[in-house]
């Protein structure tokens, strides 16, 4: 009964470069869930997918970003011409088909830890 | 702007005595509030929540208050164990059907021996 699995744990970058960051939602849930911590701050909201669909993306800047929930295979969060700022946790969720708060909590991988030099 | 704020960075308690994380909120479209645990180099678990028709729910040792006409909510933990040890977050979600969670910036809880 794995959680949500994402990889890699620890991705180090060099300005400019692309980052590309993987979700497996947990098994059973089609609902995916971008945030991004910075230091000494809260996880802030991302993007929210479903299977092929991008549902709402308004906590993505505008550029540079972009995610993916295919058919099949993980979500990914792709981060073009990375630059220091971006440096952060990036935390995935998943969420159980109905996708409402109040019926399934979000589960949340450990992370992805980007270091952009 | 913050719309969820944890005034508390941190939080010190003695095994055994309670535990209270203060959680204040400024956006009135909020009805459910959830409180998230987590430890270092690891995500968030969910913890307990609350929706906005109620003023309280309990879980165990974890109890969730709501005052709405103030916007706070507090998480009392009792009796505080060691192992309750880490970051706790509160996050709150207006009705939107999905799980746009907006989150604090967390307080850290450290119970000792």
């Amino acid at each position: 009964n794995a959680g949500v699995m994402q990889n890699p744990r620890h991705l180090v970058r060099r300005r400019g470069q692309e980052a590309r960051l993987r979700c497996s939602p947990m098994k059973g849930h089609s609902h995916v869930y971008w945030y991004r911590q910075l230091p000494e701050e809260g996880l802030k909201f991302m993007v929210y997918l479903q299977k092929e669909n991008i549902i709402d993306e308004s906590g993505m800047p505008k550029e540079r970003f972009s995610a993916e929930f295919p058919k099949e295979g993980p979500s990914i969060l792709r981060i073009q011409q990375v630059v220091r700022g971006d440096s952060a946790a990036y935390f995935c969720a998943s969420s159980a088909k109905t996708g409402q708060a109040k019926g399934s909590p979000l589960h949340f991988g450990n992370g992805t830890r980007l270091t952009v030099t | 702007d913050q719309q969820v704020k944890q005034n508390s960075p941190s939080l010190s308690v003695q095994e055994g005595r309670i535990s209270i994380l203060n959680c204040d909120y400024t956006n009135s479209m909020f009805d459910y509030f959830l409180w998230y645990k987590k430890y270092p180099a690891e995500g968030p678990t969910f913890l307990i929540s609350i929706s906005s028709i109620k003023d309280k729910n309990e879980d165990g040792r974890f109890t969730v208050f709501l005052n709405k006409s103030a916007k706070h909510l507090s998480l009392h933990i009792v009796p505080s164990q060691p192992g309750d040890s880490a970051v706790y977050f509160c996050a709150a979600s207006a009705n939107t059907g999905f799980q746009k969670l907006v989150f604090g910036t967390g307080t850290r809880l450290l119970v000792s021996p």
